[in-house]
């Protein structure tokens, strides 16, 4: 049972453009909600990460909104740049980490 | 990341055969843990350990077992490898319930 469903599973945006991606959970216990980037060949990096008793958390560029009764939460990246060309991943955490299935980004010059 | 590393980095091997996948870490955290990676499935727990004396199985641990050698080392085995184990493996640390460093991972096939 997939417990953090994430989407889309790829998005395709213009430089300076927004990426927005979503995630949606199901276990209300979950109280730690990180977003990872992966460049191919590398490893998952942490990106971004919010607890739920805020509603919005900016680092930069990126953003998270968190939305505790809807059970959702987002990612929004500003100006988006080729560099940001990636994988990223959702998750969830109450004792061990549960990701969403990963969405790939790419950025067009 | 060069503070988690994994050996090899890529394997190739054939069905039945005894594997194992090795992770070690400077950085002193207590907690490792094994992921596996499948297209469109993200990744999923196999194994985790918080410190030496203690492990835990995730949500796909059949098949895999671990050993936990030292705080910072902490193998994958695959007894007898099959097909469906193909994918990408991934060793990760954390310090409590904080950030996870990942390992740059291990591409398996098993053919």
């Amino acid at each position: 049972q997939q417990q953090v469903k994430q989407s889309p599973q790829s998005l395709i945006v213009q430089k300076g453009g927004i990426s927005i991606i979503n995630c949606a959970y199901e276990n209300t216990a979950f109280d730690y909600f990180p977003w990872y980037q992966q460049f191919p060949g590398k490893g998952p990096a942490l990106l971004i990460a919010i607890r739920p008793d805020v509603s919005e958390k900016k680092e930069g560029r990126f953003t998270i909104s968190f939305n505790k009764s809807a059970k959702q939460f987002s990612l929004h990246i500003m100006d988006s740049q080729p560099g940001d060309s990636a994988t990223y991943f959702c998750a969830a955490e109450v004792w061990q980490l549960t990701f969403g299935s990963g969405t790939q980004l790419t950025v067009l010059p | 990341d060069a503070d988690v590393t994994q050996t090899p980095r890529n394997r190739i091997t054939k069905t039945g055969k005894r594997i194992m996948l090795e992770c070690s870490q400077t950085k002193g955290h207590d907690r490792m843990y094994w992921y596996r990676q499948d297209p469109g499935l993200g990744l999923r727990l196999i194994y985790y350990s918080f410190d030496v004396k203690d492990i835990n199985k995730g949500e796909i641990s059949d098949g895999y077992s671990v050993s936990r050698q030292a705080q910072a080392k902490f193998s994958l085995s695959l007894e007898s490898a099959i097909p469906n184990q193909t994918a990408l493996y991934f060793c990760a640390t954390s310090d409590w319930r904080d950030t996870q460093y990942f390992g740059p991972g291990t591409r398996l096939t098993v053919l």
